[in-house]
């Protein structure tokens, strides 16, 4: 049963443009999100998180959206830039539970010139 | 140095082999984790090891053995595994703050391990 759900694998966006990644959860018991960006070859590197008790946090291009009564967070990155082309994973903490990571399935971000 | 480092990068092992993984950080952190992840997966926690100890393990068949000899290095030791294993292992590490850890992990590259 997959906790995080990220229903989009791929996503392809024009430099320059917005990119808006999605992610859902099932269960309310999670207390704070993480963003995580991968490359090929190289380990999940930290991006921006968000409390659950906040529903925004910025950090430069990078924003992330939390809306709780839908479940739902989503991560915003404006202006997109080729550098910004790897898998990102959404994962999710729950409440006493601040060492296990649960993660989505990732989604795929291509940002085309 | 904000870098976990993991060796080696990539490994071959048959099933009656015996094999260690290393992961090692130097950034004081003194949570360190184990994840496995298979293609086209996210990452699945194994083990974390808190100040040291052993405080979780995800049901982790035997054949898959962690140890902690001190603050900076994790090891992972594989006897006896099985091609469904193959996957790219993964080692994370976190700070203590405050009366817990903090939630952002750090993660190394991985190792690649094919089980033939």
């Amino acid at each position: 049963d997959q906790q995080v759900k990220q229903n989009s694998p791929s996503l392809s966006v024009q430099e320059g443009r917005i990119s808006i990644l999605n992610c859902d959860y099932t269960n309310s018991m999670f207390d704070y999100f993480l963003w995580y960006k991968k490359y090929p070859a190289e380990g999940p590197t930290f991006l921006i998180s968000i409390s659950s008790i906040k529903d925004k946090n910025e950090d430069g291009r990078f924003t992330v959206f939390l809306n709780k009564s839908a479940k739902h967070l989503s991560l915003h990155i404006v202006p997109s830039q080729p550098g910004d082309s790897a898998v990102y994973f959404c994962a999710a903490i729950p409440i006493q539970g601040a060492q296990k990571l649960v993660f989505g399935q990732g989604t795929r971000l291509t940002i085309n010139p | 140095d904000t870098e976990v480092t993991q060796t080696p990068k990539h490994l071959v092992m048959g099933m009656t082999n015996k094999k260690s993984l290393k992961c090692e950080q130097h950034m004081g952190h003194r949570a360190m984790y184990w994840y496995k992840q298979k293609a086209k997966k996210p990452p699945e926690l194994m083990f974390v090891y808190s100040y040291e100890k052993l405080s979780i393990n995800e049901s982790v068949p035997s054949r898959f053995s962690p140890e902690c000899p001190n603050s900076s290095l994790l090891n992972l030791h594989l006897h006896a595994l099985q091609p469904e294993d193959s996957a790219l292992y993964l080692c994370a590490s976190s700070q203590p703050t405050g009366g817990h850890f903090s939630y952002e992990q750090y993660f190394g590259p991985g190792t690649r391990l094919t089980v033939t």
